[in-house]
């Protein structure tokens, strides 16, 4: 157990929906990370918050935010959903988010949009 | 732009045989990092080892141990005695410490592992 957590741990929706991911990195971590795990595309960094501020942008579309809130807690926000999106979302969390810090993974958020 | 290039995509050993799982990389910075994730069937990522660009020595922790080459911008895995628990999904990931990178990971495209008994 990485002691982050993602909720929830499946999500089936349809084309056009709405849906938020949510994420709780571990005790003491300042920085998520949010990935996208697809078969065509890989493992993806999307976005990455430290203490309530956005860090670093990847391959995130304008469809999707994010935010990190007071409490370090980060949800992910997906809309006008597309079969395309249907893939597994991972949250990571770091100490202090910076390149050598160990990442640690949450479950993952499996998405289908059907 | 940084890399990370896993030509394997998948390997197939019989119980007790050694596997080396092949990772090269490509950045511009002279300061990286670079690390190896596992995923069971579960589907959790699991961190196996980091180790950043100025430490070229080998490591081994009990049946895994890896090659870290800079001159051919490697960085390998070997699995001694391979077990069955050891299939998996292998990521080879990249960070680098220069610009705005602040840790993100870019990932190779995964090499699965499958051990028969």
């Amino acid at each position: 157990d990485s002691g982050v957590t993602q909720t929830p741990k499946h999500l089936i929706t349809a084309t056009g929906q709405r849906v938020t991911l949510r994420c709780s990195p571990r005790s003491g971590d300042l920085s998520v990370y949010w990935y996208q795990q697809s078969l065509d595309q890989g493992l993806q960094f999307l976005i990455q918050y430290y203490n309530g501020e956005e860090r670093a942008k990847g391959n995130i579309l304008e469809r999707f935010s994010a935010q990190q809130f007071p409490d370090l807690h980060s949800e992910l926000n997906l809309s006008s959903l597309e079969l395309g999106d249907s893939a597994l979302y991972f949250c990571a969390s770091s100490s202090i988010g910076l390149a050598g810090n160990e990442q640690f993974f949450g479950p993952g958020t499996r998405l289908t949009v059907l | 732009a940084q890399k990370v290039t896993q030509a394997q995509t998948e390997i197939s050993v019989v119980e007790k045989e050694d596997v080396t799982l092949d990772c090269v990389y490509e950045t511009r910075d002279t300061t990286y990092y670079l690390f190896w994730y596992k995923q069971p069937p579960s589907g959790e990522l699991v961190f196996l080892i980091r180790r950043n660009s100025f430490d070229e020595q080998n490591e081994i922790s009990g049946r895994y141990s890896w090659n870290f080459q800079k001159s051919t911008s490697s960085f390998n895995f070997t699995i001694t005695a391979s077990q069955v628990v050891d299939s998996a999904v292998y990521f080879c990931a990249l960070s680098n410490a220069g610009g705005t990178s602040y840790g993100k990971l870019t990932f190779g495209q995964g090499t699965i592992l499958t051990v028969h008994p």
